[in-house]
């Protein structure tokens, strides 16, 4: 599976629109986009994925480049809850890849 | 509700002790796997099956096993073998491997050892 990039940490104010980048620069026709994110404690968990077209759902909106060499994972209206570290990974559709997880973006929300 | 049940939430080992981490889904999904995370790290895959009867080594399975007799169940031994098991222990589960399924996770396991 390709590698992604992601900024150590981002912060942002409570109520105000997130944007989480991510760069996959060596993404193959056959790559799905997936992010998770994980809240102290606890387990990773989906939030979004896709492979070409922009994706919405009650969690967020994934925005993909048009050469997929980059996504951007937006959250609308951020909230104290979405304080989480946020996973951006690839996996091929084609096979039966795993989920390689790197170190992800940490998300500070401030009230 | 459906979803992954993994106990318990904390466990202690003694060294030279094999334990158990439970984790059962009834979410009908065939594939489920074990991760391994250290503190400020990603999830490493210890291992994965696709189906009952069925497992495959992940990237660190040394000192680990596991079994899938039914396919709700897939229990993770940690062995003695294993020298530094102190971790949190992520269970997961898909409805197949395929590149385009999401993976739904448990609460975890924190395991230590005395």
């Amino acid at each position: 599976d390709a590698k992604t990039t992601q900024p150590n940490s981002m912060e942002s104010n409570e109520e105000e629109p997130v944007h989480l980048p991510c760069n996959h620069s060596t993404i193959s026709g056959t790559d799905y986009i997936h992010w998770y994110r994980q809240l102290p404690s606890q387990g990773p968990e989906y939030v979004i994925h896709g492979l070409t077209s922009n994706v919405n759902n009650r969690m967020a909106s994934l925005a993909i480049a048009e050469d997929r060499k980059s996504s951007t994972l937006i959250l609308h209206r951020a909230t104290l809850r979405d304080a989480a570290v946020y996973y951006c990974i690839l996996r091929n559709g084609g096979s039966q890849g795993n989920l390689i997880f790197g170190k992800g973006t940490k998300l500070s929300v401030k009230p | 509700d459906g979803g992954i049940t993994q106990s318990p939430k904390y466990l202690f080992r003694k060294e030279g002790q094999n334990v158990t981490l439970s984790c059962e889904q009834n979410l009908n999904h065939d594939a489920m796997y074990w991760y391994r995370q250290d503190p400020g790290q990603g999830l490493r895959l210890i291992y994965y099956s696709q189906i009952v009867n069925d497992f495959q080594k992940g990237d660190i399975a040394e000192g680990y096993s596991v079994s899938r007799e039914k396919k709700e169940s897939f229990p993770l031994t940690v062995t003695s073998a294993q020298k530094n098991p102190t971790a949190f222990y992520l269970c997961a589960s898909s409805i197949d491997r395929g590149g385009n399924q999401p993976q739904h996770f448990g609460d975890g396991t924190r395991l230590s050892i005395l």
